[in-house]
C-alpha cells in the first residue's frame, strides 16, 4: 500500500506557457501532499504543502502565484507552473502523508519538466 | 548553517564492506528522522526511520540516533553494488501531525565490486 503517482512522467514545454502536474495517493487518503523540486545534484527542496480543501502552505521564496497548486480531492494534488521559462526546469516530486500521527511521506515517481 | 549536512561524498567501499553515512541537524527540536535512498533520475524510496536515541535495525541497515549530538547515521552491512544511490537524510521539526521534511543534500556512495 501507499503508492503515490504523477502524471506526467516528463513534459517539455515552450517558454511562456502552463504546465500541469497531477500527483495522486492511489489506495490511501493524503489530507496533506508536498510539492518539492530537485535541480541536478541538489537535493529536494519543498516548495509547499497542500491541504486539501485549504490553501496551500507555501516555503519562503517560491511565488504562489507562479506556482498554483490545488488539492481538491483527498487523492489529487496538483501543481500548475505558469509562464514557464527554462529556470524552472527541473524534477518536480510530490509526497504524501498516509498516517496522521506519523511524519512518514510517500513520494511519487516524479515529473521531469523542461521548458525550451 | 544549514538545517540538515551531510558529506556529500562519493563515500566509495567495497562490495561486503560496510557502509557508514553521516548526518548532522541544527534543530535540538527535530523529532523525526529518516533516511531516503535515491538513484539518479529517480525519486527518494524510505529506507527507515527512527525516533529514539540508540539504534534501530532493519535487515542489513541499522540507523543510529543521537540527540544530545544533534547525529543520526546509517550503517549498511554487507555493501552491494545495488547499494550505489544518493542517500538523503531527513529530519521533521515536530512529532505528530504531518510536517514538512527537510533533507540534506545527500551522500553519494559508490559501492564497486
Amino acid at each position: 500500500g501507499a503508492v503515490v503517482s504523477q502524471h506526467p512522467s516528463w513534459v517539455i514545454c515552450k517558454s511562456g506557457t502552463s504546465v500541469k502536474i497531477e500527483c495522486r495517493s492511489l489506495d490511501f487518503q493524503a489530507t496533506t501532499m508536498f510539492w518539492y523540486r530537485q535541480f541536478p545534484k541538489q537535493s529536494l527542496m519543498l516548495m509547499a504543502t497542500s491541504n486539501e480543501g485549504s490553501k496551500a502552505t507555501y516555503e519562503q521564496g517560491v511565488e504562489k502565484d507562479k506556482f498554483l497548486i490545488n488539492h481538491a480531492s483527498l487523492t489529487l494534488s496538483t501543481l500548475t507552473v505558469t509562464s514557464a521559462h527554462p529556470e524552472d526546469s527541473s524534477f518536480y516530486i510530490c509526497s504524501a502523508g498516509r498516517d496522521r500521527g506519523s511524519n512518514e511521506q510517500f513520494f511519487g515517481p516524479g515529473t521531469r519538466l523542461t521548458v525550451l | 548553517q544549514k538545517e540538515v549536512e551531510q558529506n556529500s561524498g562519493p563515500l566509495s567501499v567495497p562490495e561486503g564492506a560496510i557502509a557508514s553515512l553521516n548526518c548532522t541537524y541544527s534543530d535540538r527540536g527535530s523529532q523525526s528522522f529518516f533516511w531516503y535512498r535515491q538513484y539518479s533520475g529517480k525519486s527518494p524510496e524510505l529506507i527507515m526511520f527512527i525516533y529514539s536515541n540508540g539504534d534501530k535495525e532493519d535487515g542489513r541497515f541499522t540507523a543510529q540516533l543521537n540527540k544530545a549530538s544533534q547525529y543520526v547515521s546509517l550503517l549498511i552491512r554487507d555493501s552491494q553494488p545495488s547499494d550505489s544511490a544518493t542517500y538523503l537524510c531527513a529530519v521533521t521539526p515536530f512529532s505528530g501531525g504531518y510536517n514538512k521534511l527537510i533533507f540534506g543534500a545527500g551522500t553519494r556512495l559508490a559501492v564497486h565490486p
